[in-house]
């Protein structure tokens, strides 16, 4: 079974300030390892993910995540946010031994201010 | 490539009824994983189906059922409504290959109330 943990529930940023969300996660078995954002009132969109390979990864819009393995965490970092990045964030782990199941943290409410 | 689409997106039952929810995943995609997101509990997963086979269940009761038909598309039930069924219900779907790490497409949801 896998277990994550955002670690904090609501991060308030101005904006093009950086900004860095919290993951750890829990696990017996290999993970892969996403961050989700949502928008208000609609689904999940994948941010970025962790399958194998380099322990650094990063989304298109300027979002990078780092893999570390002896820490048990995937935080997600943004080095300059925009207004357009107020959302929740959601860190996701998916066990090899798991078919079609994400285990979901919390959640993290980012709220960009001017 | 469309996405995973999801109807309706807006529904209203009361106590004791029950409900069906729909998903078409995304074309050649043959997973479709079901979750239900609340206030309270935050995501939590429901079932997985792959070639119309459940191979994955998440803690809810039986009252919560679902089904894959043979063009991948899914349908989800709820039966004998409760209060707290009232939530976003939503549908991901996955390419579900060797190494892909079950990477999942979500639709808009389905904002479930129950009165």
């Amino acid at each position: 079974a896998q277990s994550v943990t955002q670690l904090d529930s609501q991060v308030p940023v101005f904006e093009e300030a950086p900004v860095e969300l919290r993951c750890n996660y829990s696990s017996s078995v290999s993970v892969y390892l996403f961050w989700y954002v949502q928008y208000p009132n609609q689904g999940l969109q994948l941010l970025l993910k962790y399958l194998s390979g380099s322990t650094l990864v990063e989304s298109i819009n300027g979002f990078e995540a780092e893999f570390n393995k002896s820490q048990t965490s995937f935080h997600l970092r943004k080095p300059s946010v925009h207004i357009s990045d107020t959302a929740e964030y959601f860190c996701a782990v998916s066990g090899t031994d798991s078919w079609g199941k994400l285990q979901f943290g919390a959640g993290t409410q980012v709220v960009v201010t001017p | 490539k469309a996405g995973v689409t999801q109807t309706p997106r807006y529904l209203i039952k009361t106590r004791g009824q029950q409900v069906t929810l729909s998903c078409s995943p995304i074309s050649g995609h043959r997973s479709v994983s079901w979750y239900q997101q609340t206030p309270g509990q935050g995501l939590q997963f429901l079932f997985e189906y792959f070639s119309e086979t459940q191979r994955n269940k998440g803690n809810f009761p039986g009252r919560f059922s679902g089904r894959q038909f043979s063009n991948s598309r899914s349908e989800m039930n709820v039966s004998t409504l409760e209060l707290g069924d009232s939530a976003l219900y939503l549908c991901a779907s996955s390419l579900a290959v060797e190494g892909w790490g079950n990477e999942q497409f979500f639709g808009p949801g389905t904002r479930l109330t129950v009165l």
